[in-house]
Protein backbone atom coordinates (compact mmCIF):
# COMPACT_ATOMS: atom_id res chain seq x y z
CA UNK A 1 0.00 0.00 0.00
CA UNK A 2 1.54 3.42 -0.48
CA UNK A 3 1.59 5.43 2.80
CA UNK A 4 0.47 9.35 2.71
CA UNK A 5 1.93 11.04 5.42
CA UNK A 6 0.51 14.79 6.41
CA UNK A 7 2.35 17.19 7.88
CA UNK A 8 1.74 19.20 10.29
CA UNK A 9 -0.63 17.28 12.15
CA UNK A 10 -2.41 20.87 13.45
CA UNK A 11 -1.82 23.74 12.71
CA UNK A 12 -2.61 27.39 14.34
CA UNK A 13 -3.27 30.24 12.19
CA UNK A 14 -5.13 33.62 12.09
CA UNK A 15 -7.56 34.82 9.76
CA UNK A 16 -5.66 36.50 7.18
CA UNK A 17 -2.77 33.80 7.41
CA UNK A 18 -1.38 32.07 4.63
CA UNK A 19 -1.10 28.14 5.81
CA UNK A 20 0.82 25.24 3.63
CA UNK A 21 0.16 22.03 4.22
CA UNK A 22 2.44 19.02 2.43
CA UNK A 23 2.19 15.63 2.01
CA UNK A 24 4.12 13.12 1.17
CA UNK A 25 3.81 9.64 -0.71
CA UNK A 26 5.74 6.77 0.15
CA UNK A 27 6.55 6.24 -3.27
CA UNK A 28 5.54 8.21 -6.57
CA UNK A 29 2.02 8.76 -7.58
CA UNK A 30 2.85 11.21 -10.46
CA UNK A 31 -0.34 14.02 -9.98
CA UNK A 32 -2.56 11.45 -8.86
CA UNK A 33 -3.72 13.60 -5.63
CA UNK A 34 -6.48 15.47 -4.04
CA UNK A 35 -7.01 17.59 -0.93
CA UNK A 36 -10.33 17.27 0.84
CA UNK A 37 -11.36 19.90 3.73
CA UNK A 38 -13.62 18.32 6.23
CA UNK A 39 -15.81 19.85 9.47
CA UNK A 40 -17.41 18.62 12.50
CA UNK A 41 -20.15 16.19 11.23
CA UNK A 42 -19.98 16.59 7.61
CA UNK A 43 -18.21 14.38 4.45
CA UNK A 44 -15.28 15.33 3.58
CA UNK A 45 -15.33 18.39 0.61
CA UNK A 46 -12.83 18.09 -2.42
CA UNK A 47 -10.95 21.21 -2.94
CA UNK A 48 -8.02 20.30 -5.44
CA UNK A 49 -7.61 17.01 -8.16
CA UNK A 50 -4.94 15.80 -10.01
CA UNK A 51 -2.39 17.54 -7.85
CA UNK A 52 -3.58 21.17 -8.39
CA UNK A 53 -6.73 21.15 -10.35
CA UNK A 54 -9.26 23.32 -8.54
CA UNK A 55 -13.03 21.70 -7.95
CA UNK A 56 -15.72 23.88 -9.58
CA UNK A 57 -16.97 26.01 -6.58
CA UNK A 58 -13.93 26.42 -4.78
CA UNK A 59 -12.48 29.77 -3.62
CA UNK A 60 -9.09 30.16 -5.05
CA UNK A 61 -7.35 30.93 -2.19
CA UNK A 62 -6.88 27.46 -2.47
CA UNK A 63 -3.98 25.97 -4.26
CA UNK A 64 -2.45 22.89 -4.47
CA UNK A 65 1.25 21.75 -6.49
CA UNK A 66 3.68 18.87 -6.43
CA UNK A 67 3.80 15.87 -8.25
CA UNK A 68 5.70 12.63 -7.51
CA UNK A 69 6.01 12.22 -3.80
CA UNK A 70 5.58 15.33 -2.57
CA UNK A 71 2.62 17.89 -2.53
CA UNK A 72 1.48 21.18 -0.71
CA UNK A 73 -1.79 22.50 -0.42
CA UNK A 74 -2.06 26.23 0.42
CA UNK A 75 -4.48 28.43 1.73
CA UNK A 76 -3.56 32.16 0.33
CA UNK A 77 -5.48 33.75 3.15
CA UNK A 78 -7.40 32.19 5.78
CA UNK A 79 -10.84 33.24 6.40
CA UNK A 80 -13.08 32.07 9.58
CA UNK A 81 -14.84 29.31 7.22
CA UNK A 82 -11.57 27.40 6.35
CA UNK A 83 -11.14 26.16 9.84
CA UNK A 84 -11.38 22.52 9.55
CA UNK A 85 -9.55 19.14 8.84
CA UNK A 86 -7.76 18.87 5.77
CA UNK A 87 -6.63 15.53 3.84
CA UNK A 88 -4.80 14.08 1.18
CA UNK A 89 -5.72 10.95 -0.79
CA UNK A 90 -3.26 8.77 -3.39
CA UNK A 91 -5.71 7.88 -6.68
CA UNK A 92 -2.52 6.53 -8.05
CA UNK A 93 -3.24 2.91 -7.09
CA UNK A 94 -5.10 0.26 -5.21
CA UNK A 95 -5.80 0.50 -2.32
CA UNK A 96 -6.56 4.76 -2.44
CA UNK A 97 -4.96 5.96 0.56
CA UNK A 98 -5.21 9.22 2.58
CA UNK A 99 -3.28 11.23 4.74
CA UNK A 100 -3.60 11.61 8.34
CA UNK A 101 -4.93 14.55 8.33
CA UNK A 102 -4.27 18.79 8.98
CA UNK A 103 -6.49 20.31 11.34
CA UNK A 104 -6.46 24.21 11.30
CA UNK A 105 -7.41 25.91 14.56
CA UNK A 106 -7.79 29.32 15.15
CA UNK A 107 -4.79 30.83 17.16
CA UNK B 1 -26.91 17.11 -8.77
CA UNK B 2 -26.00 13.87 -7.82
CA UNK B 3 -26.85 13.14 -4.01
CA UNK B 4 -26.05 10.14 -1.91
CA UNK B 5 -27.61 8.60 0.67
CA UNK B 6 -26.35 6.32 3.66
CA UNK B 7 -28.95 3.96 5.57
CA UNK B 8 -28.79 1.19 7.62
CA UNK B 9 -28.55 -0.15 11.51
CA UNK B 10 -26.47 2.01 13.41
CA UNK B 11 -25.75 -0.61 16.19
CA UNK B 12 -24.51 -4.21 15.25
CA UNK B 13 -23.47 -6.74 17.21
CA UNK B 14 -20.09 -8.11 17.38
CA UNK B 15 -19.58 -11.32 15.05
CA UNK B 16 -22.41 -10.53 13.03
CA UNK B 17 -22.99 -8.81 9.55
CA UNK B 18 -23.18 -4.52 9.15
CA UNK B 19 -25.27 -3.89 6.24
CA UNK B 20 -25.63 -0.53 4.93
CA UNK B 21 -27.44 0.78 1.56
CA UNK B 22 -26.68 3.62 -0.32
CA UNK B 23 -29.22 5.31 -2.42
CA UNK B 24 -28.44 7.95 -5.15
CA UNK B 25 -30.54 10.65 -6.96
CA UNK B 26 -29.52 12.80 -9.76
CA UNK B 27 -27.93 9.89 -11.77
CA UNK B 28 -27.80 6.55 -12.42
CA UNK B 29 -25.28 4.28 -11.10
CA UNK B 30 -25.09 1.79 -14.05
CA UNK B 31 -24.14 4.27 -16.74
CA UNK B 32 -21.59 7.48 -17.04
CA UNK B 33 -18.66 5.26 -16.05
CA UNK B 34 -18.11 6.53 -12.58
CA UNK B 35 -16.85 3.92 -9.68
CA UNK B 36 -18.97 3.77 -6.44
CA UNK B 37 -17.36 3.82 -3.17
CA UNK B 38 -17.79 2.83 0.58
CA UNK B 39 -15.34 4.74 2.71
CA UNK B 40 -15.08 4.71 6.57
CA UNK B 41 -13.59 7.09 9.48
CA UNK B 42 -12.55 5.41 12.79
CA UNK B 43 -14.19 8.05 15.80
CA UNK B 44 -11.76 11.11 15.43
CA UNK B 45 -9.69 9.34 12.70
CA UNK B 46 -8.69 9.51 9.31
CA UNK B 47 -10.14 8.01 6.53
CA UNK B 48 -10.43 4.40 4.80
CA UNK B 49 -11.36 3.61 1.45
CA UNK B 50 -13.66 0.10 1.83
CA UNK B 51 -13.75 -0.50 -2.33
CA UNK B 52 -15.80 0.36 -5.40
CA UNK B 53 -18.44 -0.94 -7.72
CA UNK B 54 -17.64 -0.03 -11.49
CA UNK B 55 -21.33 1.21 -12.95
CA UNK B 56 -20.51 -2.06 -15.42
CA UNK B 57 -20.90 -3.99 -11.92
CA UNK B 58 -17.36 -4.93 -11.21
CA UNK B 59 -15.81 -4.50 -7.60
CA UNK B 60 -12.58 -3.79 -6.54
CA UNK B 61 -12.04 -4.15 -2.19
CA UNK B 62 -8.93 -3.09 -0.15
CA UNK B 63 -7.05 -6.45 0.57
CA UNK B 64 -7.28 -5.59 4.25
CA UNK B 65 -11.21 -5.81 3.82
CA UNK B 66 -11.18 -8.33 1.51
CA UNK B 67 -12.30 -11.21 2.94
CA UNK B 68 -14.99 -9.54 5.03
CA UNK B 69 -16.54 -7.34 2.37
CA UNK B 70 -19.51 -7.61 -0.44
CA UNK B 71 -20.28 -4.20 -2.47
CA UNK B 72 -23.38 -5.05 -4.67
CA UNK B 73 -25.73 -2.92 -6.95
CA UNK B 74 -29.34 -3.05 -7.23
CA UNK B 75 -29.92 -0.88 -10.59
CA UNK B 76 -33.64 -0.92 -10.19
CA UNK B 77 -33.44 0.95 -7.02
CA UNK B 78 -30.67 2.62 -8.26
CA UNK B 79 -28.41 1.49 -5.22
CA UNK B 80 -25.56 0.11 -3.94
CA UNK B 81 -24.59 -1.64 -0.50
CA UNK B 82 -22.34 -2.66 1.69
CA UNK B 83 -22.61 -6.09 3.68
CA UNK B 84 -18.46 -6.42 6.41
CA UNK B 85 -19.31 -9.85 8.38
CA UNK B 86 -17.53 -10.60 11.13
CA UNK B 87 -17.80 -7.79 12.76
CA UNK B 88 -15.52 -6.23 15.87
CA UNK B 89 -15.45 -3.27 17.78
CA UNK B 90 -12.87 -2.07 15.49
CA UNK B 91 -15.47 -2.00 13.18
CA UNK B 92 -17.23 0.63 14.72
CA UNK B 93 -17.06 3.73 12.63
CA UNK B 94 -18.86 6.35 10.65
CA UNK B 95 -19.27 4.69 6.84
CA UNK B 96 -19.86 6.75 3.72
CA UNK B 97 -20.88 6.51 0.19
CA UNK B 98 -19.10 8.42 -2.27
CA UNK B 99 -18.98 8.63 -6.60
CA UNK B 100 -15.58 9.88 -8.14
CA UNK B 101 -15.63 12.70 -10.51
CA UNK B 102 -13.19 10.98 -13.25
CA UNK B 103 -9.84 9.63 -11.64
CA UNK B 104 -11.13 8.21 -8.39
CA UNK B 105 -11.43 10.97 -6.93
CA UNK B 106 -14.58 11.29 -4.46
CA UNK B 107 -16.33 14.29 -5.85
CA UNK B 108 -19.81 13.10 -4.04
CA UNK B 109 -20.22 11.59 -0.63
CA UNK B 110 -23.17 10.89 1.37
CA UNK B 111 -24.00 12.13 4.56
CA UNK B 112 -22.00 9.44 6.41
CA UNK B 113 -23.74 6.47 8.61
CA UNK B 114 -22.57 6.30 12.48
CA UNK B 115 -22.27 2.23 12.86
CA UNK B 116 -21.58 0.99 16.07
CA UNK B 117 -20.54 -2.15 17.11
CA UNK B 118 -21.51 -3.63 20.76
CA UNK B 119 -23.59 -5.91 22.49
Amino acid sequence: DIQMTQSPSSVSASVGDRVTITCRASQGISNWLAWYQQKPGKAPKLLIYAASSLQSGVPSRFSGSGSGTDFTLTISSLQPEDFATYFCLQANSFPLTFGGGTKVEIK
Amino acid sequence: QVQLQESGPGLVKPSQTLSLTCTVSGGSISSGGYYWSWIRQHPGKGLEWIGYIYYTGSTYYSPSLKSRVIISADTSKNQFSLELTSVTAADTAVYYCARDHGGHYFAYWGQGALVTVST
